[in-house]
């Protein structure tokens, strides 16, 4: 079935360790996202890749750094997990990197962070 | 600052009502506007999305209108149903330089009870 996967689903991390979640869709998109969902707040865009090899910083990259390999993988990882990035983390696929077009956003299941 | 507002923040309804979800946002230039419908612990779906030159797009029970004008959307339920409990979120394109990025509001939280 075509879409976007996240792994793991949950997870709860000691503050200090090193984690990375993990990013796959099938759809052949070129741009891809990271976005962090908090409690009262919109979703927001930490960091993202409108094409394999390039990469950008969003409204709240610090603490974060991506990779984009390929077409299809783009893991996000926490160098070093603080408890404000307890969040709920949404990776996010579209045809291409600009959004004023009907170009649609793609959504996965979501990873739910807890750092303790 | 580019800006997104919705309202009511909750809205409890009983099933087969209907109910009127309203979207303010400050973004200019305006290219277009999205909803997505959000199940809880689940990620965002798109239901529509509009375009400056779009008054009103239908999606089966959901209908959204546009006024550009006053820089205003609503997300319109008809006949609701207890699925239809979830987050609806209004999204923007950022304006300018960001025309890569989006802009979401916070969501309304809609409970349809029986």
């Amino acid at each position: 079935i075509a879409g976007i996967t996240q792994a793991p689903t949950s997870q709860i991390l000691a503050a200090g360790r090193r984690m990375t979640l993990r990013c796959t869709q099938d759809m052949r998109h070129n741009a891809m996202y990271w976005y962090r969902q908090d409690l009262g707040l919109g979703l927001r865009l930490i960091h993202y890749s409108n094409t394999a090899g390039t990469t950008g910083k969003g409204e709240v990259p610090d603490g974060y750094s991506v990779s984009r390999a390929n077409t299809d993988d783009f893991p996000l990882t926490l160098a070093s997990a603080v408890p404000s990035q307890t969040s709920v983390y949404f990776c996010a696929s579209a045809k291409e990197g600009r959004v004023t077009s009907y170009n649609e956003q793609f959504f996965g299941p979501g990873t739910r962070l807890t750092v303790l | 600052k580019n800006q997104v507002e919705q309202s009511p923040q909750s809205l409890i309804i009983l099933e087969g009502k209907n109910c009127t979800l309203q979207c303010n946002y400050t973004v200019s230039p305006f290219s277009n506007l999205r909803w997505y419908k959000q199940d809880t612990g689940r990620g965002p779906v798109s239901l529509t999305i509009m375009t400056f030159s779009e008054n009103t797009k239908s999606n089966g029970r959901y209908t959204a209108t546009l006024d550009a004008d006053t820089k205003q959307s609503s997300l319109h339920i008809t006949a609701s149903q207890l699925s239809d409990s979830a987050s609806y979120i209004c999204v923007v394109p950022k304006s300018g330089a960001g025309s890569y990025q989006l802009t979401f509001g916070k969501g309304t939280k809609l409970s349809v009870i029986p």
